[in-house]
């Protein structure tokens, strides 16, 4: 079973700022949050992936809370492109460890 | 990053037939994984496949319905054995390479069974 729990479904205006919150209480201290997403029709796309510290890349920024149980994937500019399933999933960060997912949040970037 | 291509892209096939979908990928990969998504829902995971070894398959999932061969380090095959409509599903490819741990997916095999 997955081991994060996700909000099902959000809108977020286009050019705005889109935070993807993910719980995940359970999680074991060598284990990574990474994020994915798939947009329509095409194979997950990784985003980031971090273990305490807050994480950027030229996609996202990840914020971890301090005690590890919740983090948000932000999206800073949403744009129309950026309307996918997004995953958030906990694994230990090497390649023997598979990737489980859960059902992920729907975002929809409203024009 | 790893590049990783399926062959079919698409199928519509028979009940009762097999299909067998093909994963190259641009290096060697030490695990590769197989993921079904059924329409409407998340992925799940069928099998990992190191090369070398038999395949390890989740609950659910069995050798005889999903065989799956990974004969060198860039390449696996999947096969649905006597399909019947309830496989219809994109079928995808998944790897992780040597020296990173972040897991890569295909574009995925969209699979109709009439």
């Amino acid at each position: 079973d997955a081991k994060t729990t996700q909000p099902p479904s959000m809108d977020c205006a286009e050019g705005r700022a889109a935070n993807l919150p993910c719980n995940h209480s359970t999680i074991s201290g060598n284990e990574y949050v990474y994020w994915y997403r798939q947009i329509h029709s095409q194979g997950p796309q990784y985003i980031i992936h971090g273990l305490k510290n807050n994480e950027t890349n030229e996609m996202a920024s990840l914020i971890i809370t301090e005690d590890r149980k919740s983090s948000t994937l932000i999206l800073p500019h949403a744009t129309l492109r950026d309307t996918a399933v997004y995953y958030c999933i906990v694994r230990v960060k090497t390649s023997y460890d598979k990737v489980i997912f859960g059902p992920g949040t729907s975002l929809s970037v409203i024009p | 990053s790893a590049v990783i291509s399926q062959k079919p892209s698409r199928d519509i096939c028979q009940r009762g037939t097999s299909l067998t979908i093909q994963c190259q990928v641009d290096s060697q990969v030490t695990m590769m994984f197989w993921y079904r998504q059924q329409p409407g829902q998340s992925l799940t995971l069928i099998a990992t496949a190191n090369q070398g070894s038999e395949a390890t398959y989740e609950s659910g999932f069995v050798i005889d319905k999903f065989p799956i061969s990974r004969p060198n380090l860039t390449f696996s095959t999947l096969t649905v054995s006597n399909m019947s409509p309830e496989d219809s599903s994109i079928y995808l490819c998944s790897v992780a390479p040597h020296s990173q741990e972040t897991q890569y997916f295909g574009p995925g095999t969209r699979l109709l069974v009439l």
